[in-house]
């Protein structure tokens, strides 16, 4: 049972292009959704995170859109970098069940 | 200076023989985890622990023990090493459960054959 979706599952896109990855989740008690960021060879680190009340959450270039009633929600990095190609895992816990959730993960690639 | 480190960082074991993947955490953290990470599967959840001496099933346990000797130690142990437990093993620590922050490892990278 496959809780937390992403898609694509690769993505690539030019540099100085927005990456939009996305993210569907079932169980309407998640209220917690993190986005971390994995590089080759390394363990993943928390990027960003939205907490269900709110629509929207910005850090610099990565931004959150995040819509309740559809349970979806969105990754979208703008002016992508090189730097920025890793893999992007989206998380979710929330009511009685705290443990994190991962989606698949959406392995991006930016073009120089 | 990494605050989670795994050890080892790589092992090959063979199938039925016991192995054990070691987990240290300078955080001052209460809650520890073991990952498994699979292509195409993400990150599962194996085990995790809240407080020394103590740990629970996640969402894959079947296979696998942990044990939590102290707050900054957590081993992830496979009694009987089978080929399906190729993978790679993430360690994790976080001050609370629910929104906190999870810090990995860098991964033990296990091959059974």
């Amino acid at each position: 049972q496959q809780q937390v979706r992403q898609s694509p599952q690769s993505l690539t896109v030019w540099e100085g292009e927005t990456a939009i990855l996305n993210c569907s989740y079932e169980n309407s008690a998640f209220d917690y959704f993190p986005w971390y960021q994995q590089f080759p060879g390394e363990g993943p680190a928390l990027l960003i995170s939205i907490l269900s009340v709110s629509n929207k959450k910005e850090d610099g270039r990565f931004t959150i859109f995040f819509n309740k009633r559809e349970k979806k929600l969105s990754l979208h990095i703008a002016d992508s970098q090189p730097g920025d190609s890793a893999t992007y895992f989206c998380a979710a816990s929330g009511g009685s069940n705290y443990k994190l959730t991962f989606g698949k993960g959406t392995l991006l690639t930016v073009t120089p | 200076e990494a605050a989670v480190t795994q050890s080892p960082r790589s092992k090959v074991a063979v199938t039925g023989g016991k192995v054990t993947l070691s987990c240290h955490q300078t955080n001052n953290h209460d809650y520890m985890y073991w990952y498994r990470q699979d292509t195409g599967h993400g990150l599962r959840l194996i085990h995790y622990s809240y407080v020394a001496d103590s740990t629970e099933k996640g969402d894959i346990p079947d296979g696998y023990k942990a044990s939590r000797p102290s707050q900054e130690n957590f081993s992830l142990i496979l009694e009987l090493a089978s080929l399906s437990q190729t993978a790679v093993y993430f360690c994790a620590s976080s001050d609370w459960g629910g929104y906190a922050e999870q810090f990995f490892g860098p991964g033990t990278r296990l091959t059974v054959l």
